[in-house]
């Protein structure tokens, strides 16, 4: 079986400031990660992914994320917020060679002016 | 330039009518996806089409049919609808089955069961 938990409903983070939007995974084997993005009345948007190789994973819009194995966390990260990136994020899993995705329960982010 | 398209983008309708949404995208890829997400945002998968055949198949009533004419095409269909099914429900595409891929997703169809 496998799970993704986003532990956080909602961050608020001020503009100009880091952010980190948390989630860790329950797989077995090795995971494919994702992360996407939903904007209020929209579909959901790639953000980027984790296959394999470096822990560092860059993406669209500045965000990035580390995966971190020991810990089964692949965390989204951006160093500098922007009140454009309010929305609703998602992390995703799907285990090596099995065909369904699970998502998490999605984080609100809030970046306040 | 739609990559994945969903028609209707509204539907209200009455408890017991049967409803149907469709799904089309023009991305060229194998694989289709239906998802519903919550009033309270949480996102789940329903069926999976891979070049027309069913592979995914989750605990959903026998009331919604999912058919995919071909692979660019994925139609829901829901029977004697009911209030518990009101929710928006999206459609998405990836290349391939249980690979890297990442998936797109339409725009959504909120359905509104009164």
């Amino acid at each position: 079986a496998q799970s993704v938990a986003q532990p956080e409903d909602q961050v608020n983070v001020a503009e100009g400031n880091p952010l980190t939007v948390k989630c860790t995974y329950s797989v077995s084997g090795n995971p494919y990660l994702f992360w996407y993005v939903q904007y209020p009345n929209r579909g959901l948007q790639f953000l980027l992914k984790y296959i394999t190789g470096d822990n560092l994973v860059k993406g669209s819009y500045g965000f990035e994320a580390e995966f971190n194995k020991s810990q089964t966390s692949f965390h989204l990260k951006k160093p500098s917020a922007l009140v454009s990136d309010s929305a609703l994020y998602f992390c995703a899993v799907r285990p090596l060679g099995y065909q369904k995705v699970t998502f998490g329960t999605g984080t609100k982010l809030q970046v306040i002016p | 330039d739609t990559a994945v398209s969903q028609t209707p983008k509204y539907l209200v309708t009455q408890m017991g009518n049967d409803k149907s949404i469709k799904c089309e995208q023009n991305l060229g890829h194998d694989t289709m996806y239906w998802y519903k997400q919550d009033s309270k945002k949480f996102l789940k998968i329903m069926f999976s089409y891979n070049n027309k055949e069913l592979i995914i198949n989750e605990t959903v009533p026998n009331r919604f049919s999912p058919k995919s004419p071909d692979k660019a095409h994925l139609n829901l269909h829901i029977n004697s609808l009911e209030l518990g099914d009101s929710a928006v429900y999206f459609c998405a595409s990836s290349h391939g089955v249980g690979t890297d891929n990442e998936q797109f997703f339409g725009p959504g169809t909120r359905l509104t069961v009164l």
